[in-house]
């Protein structure tokens, strides 16, 4: 099976980049996407394609890939932006769709 | 606007099966593949499967064929997903998600969840 791989948190001050990072082996060759969830909500699309923001994202998101690595980048965070996110992409084949485990965000 | 509508909560028995149903509207239904994704308690995002709703054609993950059907009625605008033999691993918050017709099959409006709850 195919497998991506998040840190389980990340922490930074408000107003503060942070960095998310996504690995996986078929990266170099399959876009990530990024998915933000708040406790008790929908996941939520934020990022896609790797580097492409989805209309009513705030334009602190962006996103890069670079080999085998994703990152999703909040460019002077908010207190708003704590959540979990997660992310997506699949296998060479795309017959393994997987998630990350999640990077749960703090901001303070 | 894109709406994703779930069906509510449940608990069933262990060995039993379960329909979750996901009503669309705000686009034309059809022009739009419907996924199933589910999270257990504390854990990762799980893919289950797609459908495509216009030809309802399928495709489900290896872990769950067999035991998953996603179906849909299109003069109803609604998707399902059926899965059997429940077991307690199987209680999870199990969403639909909209295809986004980008590059990788993926999801950009999700419903709001249903809280599948297997327990004797």
């Amino acid at each position: 099976s195919y497998e991506l791989t998040q840190p389980p948190s990340v922490s930074v001050p408000p107003g503060q980049t942070a960095r998310i990072p996504c690995s996986g082996d078929a990266l170099p060759k399959k876009y990530a996407y990024w998915y933000q969830q708040k406790s008790g909500q929908a996941p939520v699309l934020v990022m896609y394609e790797d580097s492409k923001r989805p209309s009513g994202i705030p334009e602190r998101f962006s996103g890069s890939s670079s080999g085998t690595m994703a990152t999703l980048t909040i460019s002077g965070a908010q207190v708003e932006d704590e959540a979990d996110y997660y992310c997506y992409s699949t296998d060479s084949s795309v017959n393994h769709r997987v998630f990350g485990g999640g990077t749960k965000l703090t901001v303070l | 606007q894109v709406q994703l509508v779930q069906s509510g909560a449940e608990v069933e028995n262990p060995g039993a099966s379960v329909k979750v149903s996901c009503k669309a509207s705000g686009y034309i239904f059809i022009t739009y593949g419907m996924h199933w994704v589910r999270q257990a308690p504390g854990q990762r995002l799980e893919w289950m499967g797609w459908i495509n709703t216009g030809n309802e054609n399928t495709k489900y993950s290896a872990k769950f064929q067999g035991r998953v059907t996603i179906t849909r009625d299109i003069s109803a605008s609604t998707a399902y997903m059926e899965l059997g033999s429940l077991r307690s691993e199987d209680t999870a918050v199990y969403y639909c998600a909209r295809d986004s017709n980008t590059a990788l099959p993926s999801f950009d409006f999700w419903g709001q969840g249903t809280l599948i709850t297997v327990s004797s």
